[in-house]
């Protein structure tokens, strides 16, 4: 199947820094890739759709100024993290569709902030 | 909007059991896909199947099949001889079915806990 990556697998940060997290399609193009935050023990919430090309949509409740994305070419978007407090401590997954139906995911980025 | 419920909040089950994950989802669209993943301790999501609305056979992917009852709008995951690697959370999520627009809504997944 589809390979999706992200990097970094892990980071902690002190409060009031910005951290970037990758997303990459392995072998094949994305024109939109999707942007998941899953707190312990709770499901998968969609927080932003990540268009190549345009400006990414979020949804309701996200902020945008401080979750920025950009996605930079048809096999990257990355996710800023701004100003990091602890709340924002979370799990971090990004997705892609390789054509077809199929979603892949990323395995996901654990961000612990102090 | 679209819904996904996941009423079992965990189970266990004996190896070599079968398993029968249950999903229910709500949505006002024609056409829509559902999805099962499995997310092992590590964090990672694991794609295991795909149903489309239209799709008339229910779908199978090894030892994986939905059992797709589009009136009563269910969507069951069944895992035949389970093992002990099928230890893990279990999500059931919905999307569109053609060109990826949207993202996938998930349900609040269940625990499953494979017994040796």
């Amino acid at each position: 199947g589809a390979v999706v990556s992200q990097h970094p697998s892990w980071v902690i940060c002190k409060s009031g820094t910005s951290v970037k997290i990758e997303c990459r399609s392995l072998d094949f193009q994305a024109t939109t890739m999707f942007w998941y935050r899953q707190f312990p023990k709770q499901s998968l919430m969609l927080m932003a759709t990540s268009n190549e090309g345009s400006k990414a949509t979020y949804e309701q409740g996200v902020e945008k100024d401080k979750f920025l994305i950009n996605h930079a070419s048809l096999t990257l978007s990355t996710l800023t993290v701004t100003s990091a407090h602890p709340e924002d401590s979370s799990f971090y997954i990004c997705s892609a569709r390789g054509g077809g139906p199929k979603v892949y995911f990323g395995p996901g980025t654990r961000l612990t902030v102090l | 909007a679209q819904k996904i419920t996941q009423t079992q909040p965990g189970m266990f089950v004996q190896e070599k059991e079968a398993v029968t994950l249950d999903c229910t989802y709500d949505t006002s669209d024609q056409s829509y896909g559902l999805f099962w993943y499995k997310q092992p301790s590590s964090g990672e999501m694991i794609f295991l199947i795909y149903q489309g609305s239209y799709d008339e056979q229910n779908a199978t992917e090894g030892r994986y099949s939905l059992n797709f009852q589009k009136a009563r709008k269910s969507a069951n995951l069944v895992i035949s001889a389970s093992q002990l690697g099928d230890s893990a959370m279990y999500f059931c999520a919905m999307g569109d079915s053609g060109g990826g627009a949207d993202g996938l809504t998930f349900g609040k997944g269940t625990h499953l806990i494979i017994q040796p």
